[in-house]
C-alpha cells in the first residue's frame, strides 16, 4: 500500500530564508508525485507535479527515487507563501491520490 | 471555468442522525473523489468514481457511509447514522481522467457531530 509521510507539522521561517518541506513516500512501483497547497480560506489546489519539472511561484521539487523523497524547496521565502502544503502520491492501478498529513509553513516578516 | 461545487458548506447534527452532502464536479470531468479531512490530518480518500462506476471504496466505512454518482455527473455522500468521530471536512474533487491529471477541489462541507 502507498504511504506519504510529511515529518514536520509546522515550519516557521523568516522572509527571505530558504525553505524545504520534506516528503517521503512508500510505493511499489514508479510513483507520480504532487504538491498541493491550501492558502487561508481557499480551496486545496495543485502547486506542482514532478513530471512537469517546473518551478511554480519559485518552488521546485525533485523526485529522488533512491531516498524515496520529493522535498519542496524555495530559495527565498515570501510572506504570501504561508499556507498548508500537502504532498500527494498517485497510484497507477486505480489512480488513487494519497495525501500526507501536511506541513504548515509560516513565513514571518 | 466553474469550479467544483459542494453543499452545504456547514452542517451540525446530533449523533445517530443522518446527513447527506452534494457535489457537482467540473463539467466533463470523468473522475470524482470524496475525501474526509479530520482536523490536523491530510485528506483521506473515501471513494473514487470513474464516470458512474466505483473504482476504489476500500476506505469507505460501508456500514454507515454510502455514495452514488448517478448518470456520472453529480454525486452524493451519505452518513447514516453519524458518530462523533465523523466530525470532519468532507472534500469533493474531480479530474479529467485517471492518470496524472490535476484534481480540482471544492470548498468542502464542514460536518460537526454533537
Amino acid at each position: 500500500a502507498q504511504r506519504v509521510t510529511q515529518p514536520e507539522k509546522l515550519l516557521s521561517v523568516f522572509k527571505g530564508a530558504p525553505v524545504e518541506l520534506k516528503c517521503n513516500y512508500s510505493y511499489s512501483g514508479s510513483p507520480e508525485l504532487f504538491w498541493y497547497v491550501q492558502y487561508s480560506r481557499q480551496r486545496l489546489q495543485l502547486l506542482l507535479r514532478h513530471i512537469s519539472r517546473e518551478s511554480i511561484k519559485g518552488f521546485t521539487a525533485d523526485l529522488n527515487k533512491g531516498e524515496t523523497s520529493f522535498h519542496l524547496k524555495k530559495p527565498f521565502a515570501q510572506e504570501e507563501d504561508s499556507a498548508m502544503y500537502y504532498c500527494a502520491l498517485l497510484s497507477k492501478g486505480y489512480s488513487t491520490l494519497t495525501f500526507g498529513k501536511g506541513t504548515m509553513l509560516l513565513v514571518s516578516p | 471555468e466553474a469550479g467544483v461545487a459542494q453543499s452545504p458548506r456547514y452542517k451540525i447534527i446530533e449523533k445517530r442522525q443522518s446527513v447527506a452532502f452534494w457535489c457537482n464536479p467540473i463539467s466533463g470531468h470523468a473522475t470524482l473523489y470524496w475525501y474526509q479531512q479530520i482536523l490536523g490530518q491530510g485528506p483521506k480518500l473515501l471513494i473514487q468514481f470513474q464516470n458512474n462506476g466505483v473504482v476504489d471504496d476500500s476506505q469507505l466505512p460501508k456500514d454507515r457511509f454510502s455514495a452514488e454518482r448517478l448518470k456520472g455527473v453529480d454525486s452524493t455522500l451519505k452518513i447514516q447514522p453519524a458518530k462523533l468521530e465523523d466530525s470532519a471536512v468532507y472534500l469533493c474533487a474531480s479530474s479529467v481522467g485517471r492518470m496524472n491529471t490535476e484534481a480540482f477541489f471544492g470548498q468542502g462541507t464542514r460536518l460537526t457531530v454533537v
